[in-house]
Order: C-alpha cells, then structure tokens, then sequence
C-alpha cells in the first residue's frame, strides 16, 4: 500500500519560508499527491495537491522530485496562523487516502 | 454558516453501549467520507459514500461500525457496543472532487 513518511516536528521563524518534506517512494505513477494541514481541535483542511509538476495557489507551493518519490510544501512567509499538523497524504485505493503521523509545524514569534 | 457539521460534538458514553454520530455535508456535495482519529495520528479512513451509495469500507472497520446515508444527503455513523479502545475523534468530510475534502469539526467520543 502506498505510505507516506514525514519528520515529526519542525519549527520556522515567523516571516521565514517553512519548507515541510514528504517521502512517498511507493506512489503509483498516475496517483496525486495532496497535503492538508489541522490546527488544533479543527478537522483537517486543504492546502494543494500534484501530480509531476510543480504547483502554486494562494497558500502553498508544492514542489515534487522527477522521479516522484518525494515532494517538499513551502509555505513563503510563515505567521503565527500556520502552527498546525501538516498531513502529505496519498491514495491508497479507490476513495481512501493515507493521512500519516504528519509534521507538526510551530513557528516562533 | 454552510460548512460540513457534525452532531454530537462530544460524547461520553459506557462501553457496551450503543452511539449514533451525525454528518451533515455541505449541499451539493455528493463525496462523503467518515473518518477516525486517535491521539497523535492522523484521521484514518474507516468509509466512503457516493450519494446514498457505500462505495467503500476499511478493512480494519469492525462489524460493531455502520454507516448510513439515506437519500444521499446527511449521514449517520452508528458504533454498537463500544470499547474503550473506540475513544477517539469522528471526523466527516464532503467533497465535491477528490481532492478536496471539506472537514467538519468531529465528534470526540469517549468510552468509560
């Protein structure tokens, strides 16, 4: 089954970009990547998601490797807003999707 | 507020009773997903429904789990006699696509 592994915590300074890695060696060819993150008490939110190509919205960059194996969420200037658990997920069959432990992210004032 | 809501959003009950948790997805969203999550995990799949359909279930959901969703608008997740080890938060979220779940708060269920 398809697993993700993330680091457990990290920390970045306020205004600093907040680069969060994901290994996911074992993705299918043709399978997303997505990431979400859940602040504390709050049920888990959308951020972004990919295929091979690099891809940008209003929260996040998600920069993912050529050969698919791993991807890297950059959050550019990170405020006291984006503490949260960051969830790289991926598809492990159908409609389920494999959350991980994720990487709890605080950034210091 | 039109968000994904959840009812209750705190349970206490004995084991070996029976819960009754309650989603009610965002309108027009078809997807929707019952999810659980303990203490330091992330939310793992237990189903999923297309409209009124059950399309999929964790092989790990016990036979005490059901879900429902009738008419293929809100759903129901029901745990019957319930263990200590169902402790955990209940998560529901719709989605028009799937990539993107709308979660809704939870339910924490606690089991004594």
């Amino acid at each position: 089954d398809a697993k993700t592994t993330q680091p457990t915590s990290m920390d970045c300074a306020e205004g600093r970009a907040a680069n969060l890695p994901c290994n996911h060696s074992t993705i299918s060819g043709n399978e997303y990547v997505y990431w979400y993150r859940q602040i504390h008490s709050q049920g888990p939110q959308y951020i972004i998601h990919g295929l091979k190509n690099n891809e940008t919205n209003e929260m996040a960059s998600l920069i993912i490797t050529e050969d698919r194996k791993s991807s890297t969420l950059i959050l550019p200037h990170a405020t006291l807003r984006d503490t949260a658990v960051y969830y790289c997920i991926v598809r492990v069959t159908g409609n389920q999707f494999y959350f991980g432990t994720g990487t709890s992210l605080t950034v210091i004032p | 507020d039109t968000g994904v809501s959840q009812d209750p959003r705190h349970k206490i009950t004995k084991r070996g009773q029976n819960v009754t948790f309650r989603c009610d997805p965002i309108s027009e969203h078809n997807r929707l997903y019952w999810y659980r999550q303990t203490l330091g995990q992330g939310p793992e799949f237990l189903t999923y429904f297309q409209n009124e359909a059950q399309l999929e279930k964790s092989r790990l959901l016990s036979d005490r789990f059901s879900a429902e969703r009738p008419k293929g608008s809100f759903s129901t997740l029901e745990i019957q006699r319930t263990e200590q080890g169902d402790s955990a938060m209940y998560l529901c979220a719709s989605s028009p696509y799937t990539y993107e779940q709308y979660f809704g708060p939870g339910t924490r269920l606690t089991v004594t």
